[in-house]
């Protein structure tokens, strides 16, 4: 099983430009999952998805941030304009079944990203 | 929502100590589960536990839930230099802060 594929691994962008993060999830999995890491805030859950349908976007940050998954198999998360508070570790995870009834999440290699 | 607490941050062991790390909350909790990240990785899942005073093993990992369900450990037995990570726990989709282990060789 190739598990949860992110890319890309490390993304340097400037101040204002477009950032798209890509995920694959692994194949079956209904749930899909963006987590941003910082040392400041730990994991936060922006977003997720069941079945390709956005569930729970609470967690997005502001009206820069976007994701889709227009099919089951792929989701993107996009950051437009980018700005360097935007610097972090992102991961996609997936899981089997709800994860709110204790279905564990498969997490990517994530991607490090930093806004200079 | 619901939130758990990991506190300290950070502890730091002699290898072959044992260490005890604790995941609190103010409210029953429906079940936990916990993962490791170790340095420059991404979080890996290790357990789940669902039932009042529940207790599961890896090897010399030790899990408990709580009798009340509003609290969980983490024990390892006789640390290695493979255990340094970060453990946390999750309650659903909320995960706590971590706390980060390293081990003096």
């Amino acid at each position: 099983d190739a598990g949860v594929i992110q890319s890309p691994r490390h993304e340097v962008t400037e101040m204002g430009q477009e950032v798209t993060l890509r995920c694959k999830p692994i194949s079956g999995h209904d749930y899909l999952f963006w987590y941003r890491q910082t040392m400041m805030r730990g994991l936060e859950l922006l977003i997720y998805f069941n079945n390709n349908v956005p569930i729970d976007d609470s967690g997005m940050p502001e009206d820069r941030f976007s994701a889709k998954m227009p099919n089951a198999s792929f989701s993107t998360l996009k950051i437009q304009p980018s700005e360097p508070r935007d610097s972090a570790v992102y991961f996609c995870a997936s899981s089997l079944r709800d994860p709110t009834r204790a279905s564990p999440l498969h997490f990517g290699n994530g991607t490090r990203l930093t806004v200079t | 929502g619901q939130q758990v607490m990991q506190i300290p941050q950070y502890q730091h062991v002699q290898e072959g100590e044992d260490f005890t790390t604790y995941c609190n909350s103010s409210t029953t909790l429906s079940n936990i589960q916990w993962y490791k990240q170790r340095p420059g990785g991404h979080p890996v899942f290790l357990i789940q536990l669902v039932k009042s005073g529940e207790v599961k093993k890896q090897k010399r990992l030790t899990f408990q839930f709580g009798e009340a369900k509003k609290n969980s450990s983490l024990h390892i037995t006789a640390t290695q230099t493979t255990d340094v990570g970060t453990y946390f726990c999750a309650l659903k989709l909320t995960f706590g802060k971590g706390i980060t282990l390293s081990v003096r060789p």
